[in-house]
C-alpha cells in the first residue's frame, strides 16, 4: 500500500516570501500522479497543482512550482510571493495509474501560516 | 457551472440514529468517490462509484456504512446506527472518468454525533 508522508505539520512564513512543503512518498508503482490540495478554513478542498509522474518536467501553477524528485520519492511545494489568501492546510496526496487502489492517499497536511 | 454539490453542509444525529449523506457531481461527470477525514487527519478514501455500480469499497467500515450512486439522482453515502466516532467530516469528489482525471472535491458535510 502506498504512503505519504508530510513532515511538518506547521509551517509559518512572511507575506511576499517564498516557502517550500516537503511530502515523501512510498510506492512499488512506476506511473502514478501526485497533486496537492488547499484546504482553507472553509474546508473547501482546492487542487493547486498536479504532477503525472512519468513527466520530468516539474509542474508550475503561476506561484505556485513543485520539485518532483522520483527517485528520492520526494514532491514538495513551492509557494513564492506567499499572499494572506495562501493561509490554509496543504495536503499532499497520490494516485496510482494502472491497477492500484483508486482513491487519493492523503498525507496528514500542513497548516501554512502566513505572517502579514 | 456548478461544482460537485454536497448536501447538508452539516448533520446533527445522536447515537443509534441513521445518517444520509448526498452527494450531486459535476455536470458530466460519472465517477464518484467518498473521503472521510477526521479532525486534525488527512482524507482517507472509503469508496469509488459508478453510475450503479460500486467499483472499489476497500476503504469502506465492512458493518452500518453503505454507499450508492443510482442511475438517476445524487450518490447516498449512508451511516446506519451512528456512533461517536462516526464524527467527521465526509467529502464526496466527482471526475469526467477514471483515474487519469482529476478529481473535483465538494464542500463536504460535517457530521456531529452527540
Amino acid at each position: 500500500a502506498q504512503t505519504v508522508t508530510q513532515s511538518q505539520p506547521e509551517m509559518s512564513v512572511q507575506e511576499a516570501e517564498t516557502v517550500t512543503l516537503s511530502c515523501t512518498y512510498d510506492t512499488s508503482e512506476s506511473d502514478y500522479y501526485l497533486f496537492w490540495y488547499k484546504q482553507p478554513p472553509s474546508r473547501q478542498m482546492i487542487l493547486v497543482i498536479r504532477q503525472e509522474a512519468y513527466k520530468q518536467q516539474n509542474a508550475t501553477e503561476n506561484r505556485f512550482s513543485v520539485n518532483f524528485q522520483k527517485a528520492a520519492k520526494s514532491f514538495s511545494l513551492k509557494i513564492s510571493d506567499s499572499q494572506l489568501g495562501d493561509a490554509a492546510m496543504y495536503f499532499c496526496a497520490y494516485r496510482s495509474h494502472g491497477g492500484g487502489a483508486d482513491g487519493l492517499t492523503f498525507g496528514k497536511g500542513t497548516h501554512l501560516i502566513i505572517q502579514p | 457551472n456548478a461544482g460537485v454539490m454536497q448536501n447538508p453542509r452539516h448533520l446533527v444525529r445522536r447515537r443509534g440514529q441513521e445518517a444520509r449523506l448526498r452527494c450531486s457531481p459535476m455536470k458530466g461527470h460519472s465517477h464518484v468517490y467518498w473521503y472521510r477525514q477526521l479532525p486534525e487527519e488527512g482524507l482517507k478514501f472509503m469508496v469509488y462509484l459508478q453510475k450503479e455500480n460500486i467499483i472499489d469499497e476497500s476503504g469502506m467500515p465492512k458493518e452500518r456504512f453503505s454507499a450508492e450512486f443510482p442511475k438517476e439522482g445524487p450518490s447516498i453515502l449512508r451511516i446506519q446506527q451512528v456512533v461517536r466516532g462516526d464524527s467527521a467530516a465526509y467529502f464526496c469528489a466527482s471526475s469526467p472518468s477514471g483515474r487519469n482525471q482529476p478529481q473535483h472535491f465538494g464542500d463536504g458535510t460535517r457530521l456531529s454525533i452527540l
